[in-house]
């Protein structure tokens, strides 16, 4: 049982360059998130999703494009990277059922020059 | 809009020491509140908490809820070096149509110094 799993751990990209980072889960999980940590800012949310072809904006949705087209497998796309997109991307899912917890990937750090 | 505050933000103890962690929020459609810890990588999870005054321990660290003071508090016993790390409270809100949503806190930075 992998989890959660994020390809690739590190990332470095020129200002205009566009990526899609991978997340994948073998939970059978509803629900999947894209969160961004930058220091003193916590853990924000980018785009989320609750089930396979839906998805939703979250706090700093721009610059981001995500799909579900598999309960798996939920990549978040940088059309054309900015310096300002340089942090940590966690991946993360959880079961529908509020009473479980968020399991999270073991992130990508990103950074964009 | 939904807000989760914690603090203190960064706190720097002895080894052996107790700590006390702080979570409030304001948020709609409450459904629990959990804690995480987060050292170098991702987040791991500690606690969930769904009733109030309910006490949730493991080992040195424990965790309460207060429903009426719209809080929580994480407590760290016999701090050891290993203790430091972020923590994180999320709150587990209600979204409307059955689906739940999260949100955290930005976290408060644990150093434990021998």
């Amino acid at each position: 049982n992998a989890g959660v799993t994020q390809t690739p751990k590190f990332q470095v990209l020129k200002t205009g360059q566009s990526m899609t980072l991978q997340c994948a889960q073998d939970m059978n999980h509803e629900y999947m998130s894209w969160y961004r940590q930058d220091p003193g800012m916590g853990l924000r949310l980018i785009h989320y999703s609750v089930g396979a072809g839906i998805t939703d904006q979250g706090e700093v949705p721009n610059g981001y494009n995500v799909s579900r087209s598999t309960t798996e497998d939920f990549p978040l796309r940088l059309l054309s990277a900015a310096p300002s997109q340089t942090s940590v991307y966690f991946c993360a899912s959880r079961p529908r059922d509020p009473a479980y917890e968020q399991y999270f990937g073991p992130g990508t750090r990103l950074t964009v020059t | 809009e939904d807000k989760v505050v914690q603090s203190p933000l960064s706190l720097v103890v002895h080894e052996g020491d107790t700590v006390t962690l702080n979570c409030s929020y304001e948020v709609t459609n409450f459904r629990s509140l959990l804690w995480y810890k987060q050292e170098k990588k991702a987040p791991t999870f500690l606690f969930m908490l769904t009733s109030s005054g309910i006490e949730k321990k493991s080992g040195r660290l424990s965790s309460i809820l207060d429903k009426k003071e719209l809080s929580s508090i994480l407590n760290i016993t016999a701090t050891q070096t290993g203790d430091s790390a972020i923590y994180l409270c999320a709150v587990v809100v209600a979204s409307g149509a059955g689906s739940y949503q999260l949100t955290f806190g930005k976290g408060t930075k644990l150093s434990v110094i021998p």
